[in-house]
């Protein structure tokens, strides 16, 4: 069955970075898009953008241009996403999802100093 | 940018109940459009697709309708399980979630 493991909950510094992964298991992993999603705190969902772990092929919302970098390990099925230069708004729950259909359990990234 | 609106807010219902939920988006995105089920502490869960085709292992007593703008979710009876907040997500053009609407037992 499909699943999707994402690493662990994560507290950092303001002004830091960030690289948290999406391990995923039970498809074909270069064949689906990996969507990443964001959550804050009493907030409904964000669209953060889309990587085809095929091709590297990336697609990024807007407002995440420059704040998240989305990458693909396709040797060990990983997606990673990086999110760079971390404030207070970052705070939030970060989700990875394969063609929006299975998501991941979702990683707690905290900015704090 | 495509907005979705979904109505009501806050929805209390007892077990049993028909459970009518609604999202409107801001211009025609034809059939492209998904709910969720995010239960308290969990990721979302993917419960139908293209409007109105319910995902595998779902329950029956979810369905979905509408196209253009205008769209329904509806519980045909409410279980306690059910207790949820529930997200469409248009992807139309781009991807954007409504703010979703959460159901509780009366």
């Amino acid at each position: 069955q499909v699943q999707l493991q994402q690493s662990g909950t994560e507290l950092v510094k303001p002004a830091s970075s960030v690289k948290i992964s999406c391990k995923a298991s039970g498809y074909t992993f270069t064949s689906n898009y990996m969507h990443w999603i964001r959550q804050q705190p009493g907030n409904g969902l964000e669209w953060i953008g889309w990587i085809y772990p095929g091709n590297g092929n990336t697609k990024y919302n807007q407002k995440f241009d420059g704040k998240a970098t989305l990458t693909a390990d396709k040797s060990s099925s990983t997606a990673y996403m990086q999110l760079s230069s971390l404030t207070s708004e970052d705070s939030a729950v970060y989700f990875c999802a394969t063609e929006l259909a299975y998501w991941g359990q979702g990683v707690m990234v905290t900015v704090s100093s | 940018d495509i907005q979705m609106t979904q109505s009501p807010s806050f929805l209390s219902a007892s077990v049993g109940d028909r459970v009518t939920l609604s999202c409107k988006a801001s211009q025609n995105i034809n059939k492209y459009l998904a709910w969720y089920q995010q239960k308290l502490g969990e990721a979302p869960k993917l419960l139908i697709y293209n409007a109105n085709s319910l995902q595998t292992g779902i329950p029956s007593r979810f369905s979905g309708s509408g196209s253009g703008t205008d769209f329904t979710l509806t519980i045909s009876s409410l279980q306690p399980e059910d207790v949820a907040t529930y997200f469409c997500l248009q992807h139309n053009s781009w991807y954007t979630f409504g703010a979703g609407t959460k159901l509780e037992l009366k």
